[in-house]
């Protein structure tokens, strides 16, 4: 199962910040959270990761909790564009590797 | 960011074929790639961990002996759907994981997309 939930979907008005969040209460110490976004009928897009600190590049910023337990991805400035299914992820260890369990995300949808 | 790429983007073969996709890193070496489904209207399921020198690790409920891989190199793997049925349709993607990158971030290919008549 996932190690993360998120709302299922959420609306935001073009050029308005869009404010997705995530919920991963049992991610362990050393843990990174990843985001991912999947345009229709394309492969998951990396976004961002983060440790403990908060993260910014070029697409979007990062914010985790300090118990870690929950995190916000921020678009600063949503446009049509970015409406896209969007994946917060946290690794499973499993048989000495990690691996991705991808839940349901959030299905953005950016209105003009 | 890193380059996944795959080949085909779409296929379209019978029933009781067999189609490959390929799986390729372009600017990076992977030991490890992986191998997802994702049907219509659901989220991607992972079918298998590609290792590279060594047989892949299938998720419960996958048949190995259908879903054949092979990580022939550190930039290469093949997934091939042997005897392909209708209920094979799917959209196919593969990730690769970039070491070079803290906490080992996956990049994912454009994914293919299989119609089996």
């Amino acid at each position: 199962d996932a190690k993360t939930t998120q709302p299922t979907s959420m609306d935001c008005a073009e050029g308005r910040a869009a404010n997705l969040p995530c919920n991963h209460s049992t991610i362990s110490g050393n843990e990174y959270v990843y985001w991912y976004r999947q345009i229709h009928s394309q492969g998951p897009q990396y976004i961002i990761h983060g440790l403990k600190n908060n993260e910014t590049n070029e697409m979007a910023s990062l914010i985790i909790t300090e118990d870690r337990k929950s995190s916000t991805l921020i678009l600063p400035h949503a446009t049509l564009r970015d409406t896209a299914v969007y994946y917060c992820i946290v690794r499973v260890a499993a048989s000495g590797t990690y691996k991705y369990i991808f839940g349901t995300g959030t299905r953005l949808k950016v209105l003009a | 960011g890193a380059v996944v790429s795959q080949h085909p983007s779409r296929v379209i073969c019978k029933s009781g074929t067999s189609v490959k996709i390929e799986c390729r890193s372009l600017d990076f070496q992977a030991t490890t790639m992986f191998w997802y489904r994702q049907f219509p209207k659901q989220s991607l399921m992972l079918m298998a961990t590609s290792n590279e020198g060594s047989k892949a690790t299938y998720e419960q409920g996958v048949e190995k002996d259908k879903f054949l891989i092979n990580h022939a190199s550190l930039t290469l793997s093949t997934l091939t759907v042997t005897s392909a049925h209708p209920e094979d349709s799917s959209f196919y993607i593969c990730s690769a994981r970039d070491p070079r990158r803290s906490g080992e971030t996956q990049y994912f290919g454009p994914g293919t997309r299989l119609l089996v008549l």
